[in-house]
């Protein structure tokens, strides 16, 4: 098993650019949550889905957007990038809500 | 929504010596509680767990106490080692998670 998969590791936008980081798992997990990492501030969620075709928002959700399309992925797209979002984004995901989550391995962008 | 504290923000022992790392806890629904820890550059790794009806979990060198009725729980890591040197997250579930701000743990050899 690969376990979560993002892509890509690292990414440099413009402000007002547009993008979606990719997130895939392989164990047949339903749930599924982004997350952004500041300095200080610990892991924030920004939006989570409980299975394909459910998606909430977190704690911080504003300027993201995600879809649920099958059990497998669960891409978040910044929909104009502004220098607010610069930080680190990790994808995680569990067998069910109260469960340990599982990592990928981050995404480090930088908006400028 | 959930408020999860974390104290210290540092912590800084000797080699062999015990670290204790307390998280608080606002909503009342919350049930799940896990420990991650972060190495320097990459992902969070779940290191224990505890659910609201345990009141102590161990594995090893680590354990993890909770207590629901002052909303509290705490890591305990005993005989530290070098490699222990991370940074720690505690995090509560109330419908979605939401963590601490991190304790780094530094174990002086």
């Amino acid at each position: 098993n690969a376990g979560v998969t993002q892509t890509p590791k690292f990414q440099v936008l413009k402000t007002g650019q547009s993008m979606t980081l990719q997130c895939a798992q392989d164990m047949n997990h339903e749930y599924m949550s982004w997350y952004r990492q500041d300095p200080g501030m610990g892991l924030r969620l920004i939006h989570y889905s409980v299975g394909a075709g459910i998606t909430d928002q977190g704690e911080v959700p504003n300027g993201y957007n995600v879809s649920r399309s099958t059990t497998e992925d669960f891409p978040l797209r910044l929909l104009s990038a502004a220098p607010s979002q610069t930080s680190v984004y990790f994808c995680a995901s569990s067998f069910g809500g109260e469960q340990p989550q599982h990592f990928g391995d981050g995404t480090r962008l930088s908006i400028l | 929504g959930e408020n999860v504290e974390q104290h210290p923000s540092t912590l800084s022992v000797q080699e062999g010596d015990s670290a204790v790392i307390k998280c608080t806890y606002s909503d009342s629904a919350s049930n799940y509680f896990p420990w991650y820890k972060q190495e320097l550059g990459k992902r969070p790794q779940l290191i224990i767990d505890i659910r609201s009806n345990v009141g102590e979990k161990k594995d090893q060198r680590i354990a993890v106490t909770l207590n629901k009725t002052a909303k509290h729980f705490s890591l305990h890591i005993t005989e530290t080692q070098p490699e222990d040197s991370a940074v720690y997250f505690c995090a509560a579930m109330a419908n979605q998670f939401y963590f601490g701000t991190g304790t780094s743990l530094t174990v002086i050899p």
